[in-house]
């Protein structure tokens, strides 16, 4: 298996445009989970899906942020407009929720390091 | 609220050393907690889970230990190498849902 796929690894935009990161979650996961990680922060859960539905979008920072899951192989974390305050490596993760939550564990991709000037 | 609080912030040790990483949570009601690596420029990959019923797991030259009344764990690196280098976040799950809260992670440094 090819693990969790991002794209892009990097990018760079101005302030005001709009930032579109992709993922593909392992094959047969259930549930996806977009993170975010600066060096102030750490890491900061933004969203997760389960079944495509999302189940809780609560650190989700601002309306500039969507996130989408339209089918179990594909997920976007939109930002309209960005901020130079959005810098920071965006991560996402998949896992096989199975209820009980005592061996989910939750696989990473390699993240997307954004950059907005 | 839900923390978890995690020392030292940065350590660095010499090659074959033991080294002890220390992780303090508030969340309740708990369900279980994990150890992340994160080499640098990666995404964390996960080391250890332990239940509230679990007191240590070891994985390899990594032991966890897990002290629920105390709300305290901690992470045991065995003769430590070059390849231990990197951030190990504690992550706490509070029963009932998925949300996991992070520490900031101690960043870990092995020298020659």
């Amino acid at each position: 298996d090819a693990g969790v796929i991002q794209s892009p690894r990097h990018e760079v935009t101005e302030m005001g445009q709009e930032v579109t990161l992709r993922c593909k979650p392992i094959s047969g996961h259930n549930s996806l989970f977009w993170y975010r990680q600066t060096m102030m922060r750490g890491l900061e859960l933004l969203i997760y899906f389960n079944n495509n539905v999302p189940i809780d979008d609560s650190g989700m920072p601002e309306d500039r942020f969507s996130a989408k899951m339209p089918n179990a192989s594909f997920s976007t974390l939109k930002i309209q407009p960005s901020e130079p305050r959005d810098s920071a490596v965006y991560f996402c993760a998949s896992s096989f929720l199975t209820g009980t939550s005592t061996t989910d564990t939750q696989y990473f991709g390699p993240g997307t390091r954004l950059t907005v000037l | 609220k839900n923390q978890v609080e995690q020392s030292p912030q940065s350590l660095i040790i010499l090659e074959g050393k033991n080294c002890t990483l220390q992780c303090n949570y508030t969340v309740s009601p708990f369900s279980n907690l994990r150890w992340y690596k994160q080499d640098t420029g990666r995404g964390p990959v996960s080391l250890t889970i332990m239940t509230f019923s679990e007191n240590t797991k070891s994985n390899g030259r990594y032991t966890a230990t897990l002290d629920a009344d105390t709300k305290q764990s901690s992470l045991h690196i065995t003769a430590s190498q070059l390849s231990d280098s990197a951030s190990y976040i504690c992550v706490v799950s509070a029963r009932g849902n998925e949300k996991l809260t992070f520490g900031t992670g101690t960043r870990l440094t092995i020298i020659p």
